[in-house]
């Protein structure tokens, strides 16, 4: 059964950067796509963004592009998001999802979630 | 991009009624939609994909339909552990765009 254990919890500042990881265990990581989708308190599920880790190409929602970047390391079965230029509003909790197929699909597992803080 | 709206965002209704969610996209998607529920401070849980195809283990009170703008999530005698938030997404490409969420309470 595979799992998706995500970085720990993270405090910034705004205007400062932040990196979660995503590490697969227990089963194949290449061959899905994966997406990053956040939560911000009391909100919805918002897509961010994927890569397809079999060709390492990405898809960023438009309100993310230019301070949204998604890589995936094959070797170590880790996906990472990084998003800089923090505000106040991002303040969320970050899920990684693999997708059920190579190409962008539904979800079939979710990583463990990580919070991330903003604020001064 | 599609944008995909979801409605209710909320409902409360009585144990044993019948519930109904719909989820619209602002262009066709074929049937690359997909029902996930979301218990509080749970992870979401998929519940069906492809509109209509239930996800193992899903209790078969639940059901989808639909296909290109249109699609329906069905629960046709609500139980008390049906309390969660449910979100429609789409999956034909990206972005793959959740829906605003539809609150399902007890009344």
């Amino acid at each position: 059964q595979v799992q998706l254990v995500q970085s720990g919890a993270e405090v910034r500042k705004p205007g400062s950067s932040v990196k979660v990881s995503c590490k697969a265990s227990g089963g194949p990581f290449s061959s899905h796509a994966v997406s990053w989708v956040r939560q911000a308190p009391g909100q919805g599920l918002e897509w961010m963004g994927g890569i397809i880790g079999m060709f390492g190409t990405t898809s960023y929602a438009q309100k993310f592009q230019g301070r949204l970047t998604i890589t995936a390391d094959e070797i170590t079965s880790t996906a990472y998001m990084e998003l800089s230029s923090l505000r106040s509003e991002d303040t969320a909790v970050y899920y990684c999802a693999r997708g059920k197929y190579y190409y962008y699909s539904y979800v079939d597992v979710w990583g463990s979630g990580t919070r991330v803080t903003v604020s001064s | 991009d599609i944008q995909m709206t979801q409605s209710p965002s909320s409902l409360s209704v009585s144990v044993g009624d019948r519930v109904t969610i719909t989820c619209r996209a602002s262009q066709g998607i074929s049937n690359s939609l997909a029902w996930y529920q979301q218990k509080p401070g749970t992870l979401p849980r998929l519940l069906i994909y492809a509109a209509s195809t239930l996800q193992s283990g899903v209790p078969s009170r639940f059901s989808g339909s639909g296909s290109g703008t249109d699609f329906t999530l069905t629960i046709s005698s609500l139980q008390p552990e049906d309390v969660a938030t449910y979100y429609c997404q789409k999956y034909n490409s990206a972005p793959l765009t959740f829906g605003g969420g539809t609150k399902v309470e007890i009344k």
